[in-house]
Parts: C-alpha cells; structure tokens; sequence
C-alpha cells in the first residue's frame, strides 16, 4: 500500500521567517497531494492541494512543489504568522485505492513572536 | 460550501455500552464518506470508507463487527462503537466527498471525542 513520510515532525520558525514541510510517497501512480491544517481539538482543514500533472501551485503565502520523479512534494509558508502555529498534514491518493488518502505523521509548526 | 458535521462533539461512556456517532454533509450530496481515528498527536488513520448503498470497506486490522458502518443516503453516515472498551476511547473523524474520482476533495468534520471509562 502507500506510504508517506514527513519532515520535519516539529519546526520552530521566527515570526514573518519561511517555513517548508516535506514529504515523500511510495507509489508513484499517485496523482493527488492535499495538505491539511489541524489546530488542536480541531478538523483538519484543507488548505492547498495539487494534482500530478502540475509542478506548482501558489496560494498566497502558501505554496506547494511536487516532484515525481523524486516522489517528494512540500508545502511552503511564506511571511509566516502566529497564526499559521498548528499541525500540517500531508496526504497522497495513490491511483487504484478508489478515494483513499494516506496521511503523513504530521508536522507541529510553531510561528514564534 | 463543503460543510461536514458531526454529533455528538464529545461523548463519555461505560464500558460494555455502544456509542452511535454520526456525519452529515450539509450542502452537498457524499458518494462517500471515511471515518478516521486519531489517537493525541498522532496523525489520521483510516478505519473504513463508506460508500452510500454499499458496505463499507474497511482497512487491515480494523474490526467490521465492532465498528459498524451505516452510510444509508447521501448525506448521512454514522460509526457505532459496539461493546466499547477504554482502549476505544480517541477522537473520530470522519470525511465526506462528492464523487468517487481519484481527484475528488475530502472535507472533514469536526470530530467527536470517545471516553469509555
């Protein structure tokens, strides 16, 4: 089945400094990237996705990078705020697993002042 | 758009009980629904998925007797915990999307805290 890796576990970053998650995946018929943001007690909330035929995608301060060739993709913050402190998941679709995501372990992010 | 609810938000049983949680999608109709569970700073890990009409697949390890899946319209899904035990207590999460596509967007409820005492 699919397996994916995240790094770092915990990251402690200066407010208004830039953060990156990284993550990789095992099977490389997967074809679509969300990343979620979980605040303690809270729903993961989905904030940027991408999908296999796309190397990029930009929103705002968030951005995310995916390389299939290396089978890794990584979620970028930019001007990090206080406010972005919480627990980012990533999550692969391998194709063939119907609608099923696997989730990476998750990423702590501390935006400190 | 998109809206995912849960109920109950948090719910304490004894042991032996069952617990009957349930997911709604508010605006839009889910072809199918997963139900997760997440143990305290750990990440999701699927228990099964619902398909409306159908029954529910669930993954490797996890007991079909003793989490019940109903997932009888669209828009509406529930987990029973039977015989619940201590060692069921964590958090339930469950998601919906529109479709079956592999592209298709998860929107996750807002969860429900199990306490088995």
């Amino acid at each position: 089945g699919e397996n994916v890796e995240q790094h770092p576990s915990t990251l402690s970053v200066q407010e208004g400094d830039s953060a990156v998650i990284k993550c990789t995946y095992s099977d490389s018929a997967s074809n679509y990237f969300p990343w979620y943001k979980q605040e303690l007690g809270k729903r993961p909330q989905l904030i940027i996705d991408i999908r296999s035929n796309v190397g990029e995608k930009k929103d705002q301060r968030i951005a995310v990078t995916l390389n299939k060739t290396a089978k890794h993709f990584s979620l970028h913050i930019t001007e990090t705020q206080p406010e972005d402190s919480a627990v980012y998941f990533c999550a692969a679709r391998f194709t063939g697993g119907g609608n099923k995501l696997t989730f990476g372990t998750g990423t702590q992010l501390k935006v400190e002042l | 758009g998109a809206v995912v609810s849960q109920h109950p938000s948090r719910v304490i049983c004894k042991s032996g009980t069952s617990v009957k949680i349930e997911c709604r999608s508010l605006d839009f109709q889910a072809t199918t629904m997963f139900w997760y569970r997440q143990f305290p700073k750990k990440s999701l890990m699927l228990m099964a998925t619902s398909n409306e009409g159908s029954k529910a697949t669930y993954e490797q390890g996890v007991e079909k007797d003793k989490f019940l899946i109903n997932h009888a319209s669209l828009t509406l899904s529930t987990l029973t915990v039977t015989s619940a035990h201590p060692e069921d207590s964590s958090f339930y999460i469950c998601s919906a999307s529109q479709g079956q596509t592999d592209t298709d967007t998860q929107y996750f409820g807002p969860g429900t805290r199990l306490t088995v005492l």
